[in-house]
């Protein structure tokens, strides 16, 4: 089936730093989606892409949907505690009505 | 707005006996609800797609029998672990479309299932 493969699995930052992360897949999305997941919660959408080559800003995060509908990056800058959880990346396929498929996740630690 | 709520939060079950676990939507008609199961340090894996008043849709390699859903509302789906065993223990996440104009899914907070 369709895989989702999501760099890094975890990073170690300080306070302050920016981080990036990026899902790659050999088949074509029609739309990507960041989610953040805090321990013991279900996820909570961040940011939707829509259309290929488009970079969507909230707030500190940015995404890009890569042009070729396989690839997608996050970047969080000025990083705070709050910032603190999981992050996975999701396609939606152009077949098959609304079906995710959910990358493994990275994990970020911020230390103070 | 855009609320789906899940119950219970966590649940500790006997090995052998079977768990119930609802899924609501509070305030919008959920036209699709879907079923995610989450082991701990890995990614959700989509479990079924359900639609009001029809049979749920599987995922490969998903027991239909074991895991029996029942979507009879639109706000209220729910997932029964049949004769549940330790290695069915896992964090069941539940989400809902149906919300205004978009597909997009809005996801509950999660039933921790353990199996002694």
């Amino acid at each position: 089936g369709q895989q989702l493969n999501q760099s890094p699995q975890s990073m170690f930052i300080q306070e302050g730093e920016d981080v990036s992360m990026n899902c790659t897949s050999s088949s074509i999305f029609n739309t990507w989606l960041w989610y953040k997941q805090d321990p013991g919660e279900g996820p909570v959408l961040l940011i939707a892409l829509y259309k290929a080559g488009e970079l969507t800003s909230n707030g500190r995060l940015t995404a890009q949907f890569g042009i070729t509908r396989k690839d997608s990056f996050l970047n969080i800058s000025a990083s705070i505690p709050s910032d603190v959880g999981i992050y996975f990346c999701a396609g939606q396929l152009i077949q098959g009505a609304q079906k995710l498929v959910f990358g493994q996740g990275t994990r970020l630690t911020i230390n103070p | 707005g855009a609320v789906v709520s899940q119950h219970p939060s966590w649940v500790i079950c006997k090995s052998g006996t079977s768990v119930k676990i609802e899924c609501r939507s509070l305030d919008f008609q959920a036209t699709t609800m879907f079923w995610y199961r989450q082991f701990p340090k890995q990614s959700l894996m989509l479990m079924a797609t359900s639609n009001e008043g029809s049979k749920a849709t599987y995922e490969q390699g998903v027991e239909k029998d074991k895991f029996l859903i029942n979507h009879a509302s639109l706000t209220l789906s729910t997932l029964t672990v049949t004769s549940a065993h330790p290695e069915d223990s896992s964090f069941y996440i539940c989400s809902a479309t149906g919300a205004g104009s978009s597909d997009e899914q809005f996801f509950g907070p999660g039933t921790r299932l353990t199996v002694l």
